[in-house]
């Protein structure tokens, strides 16, 4: 299986960015790189995904290595709300490989 | 649209009885994944429906069984229930489509608890 490494946790000032990053440097050619989070005591949530082009949208953006092995999930502005794991998979059918996540902790 | 539906949201039983946890998706998806949250484990891949066919499985032994039915919604199946099988279980729907792009949506989880 295509396999993810993300830090354990990290920290960020509210209202400051964050760059949460993911490592995957055995990605095959079809593999999309997904990411999820999820906030406590609630099921996952799908931030954003992209294959080889950066990509944004009005949660996050999505930062790609020109040669794919590694990625950056972007919180512009990180609020309170934003505390959560992050989930950094890789994709090519519909059997999502969950990693242990990078825990974002964010302080007001 | 109302989000995807798990029942019940809190169970408990103990070693060796059998349970069932149900998921009704999101109204016109067509996928159904089932995932098993451990403190230990993560988040781990149980299985995928898809038009009442199970078309992906992850690495969990034969007393984890799943159906969909014509409507899309989806049961699980745990059988003679061990003290590990404790977790969180989630349910996600998506439309099904066979690409890796299809967003999961996931509800919010069946806790069970075996003592």
């Amino acid at each position: 299986d295509a396999k993810t490494t993300q830090p354990n946790s990290m920290e960020s000032n509210e209202e400051e960015p964050v760059h949460l990053p993911c490592n995957h440097s055995t990605i095959s050619g079809t593999d999309y790189i997904h990411w999820y989070r999820q906030l406590p005591s609630q099921g996952p949530e799908y931030v954003i995904h992209g294959l080889t082009s950066n990509v944004n949208n009005r949660m996050a953006s999505l930062a790609i290595a020109e040669d794919r092995k590694s990625s950056t999930l972007i919180l512009h502005r990180a609020t309170l709300r934003d505390a959560a794991v992050y989930y950094c998979i890789l994709l090519n059918n519909n059997d999502m490989r969950f990693g242990a996540g990078t825990r974002l902790t964010v302080k007001p | 649209k109302a989000g995807v539906t798990q029942t019940p949201r809190y169970l408990i039983k103990t070693r060796g009885q059998q349970v069932t946890l149900s998921c009704s998706p999101i109204s016109g998806h067509r996928s159904v994944s089932w995932y098993q949250q451990t403190p230990g484990q993560g988040l781990q891949f149980l299985f995928e429906y898809f038009s009442e066919t199970q078309r992906n499985k992850g690495n969990f032994p034969g007393r984890f069984s799943g159906r969909q039915f014509s409507n899309s919604r989806s049961e699980m199946n745990v059988s003679t229930l061990e003290l590990g099988d404790s977790a969180l279980y989630l349910c996600a729907s998506s439309l099904g489509g066979t690409g890796p792009y299809n967003e999961q949506f996931f509800g919010p989880g069946t806790r069970l608890t075996v003592l």
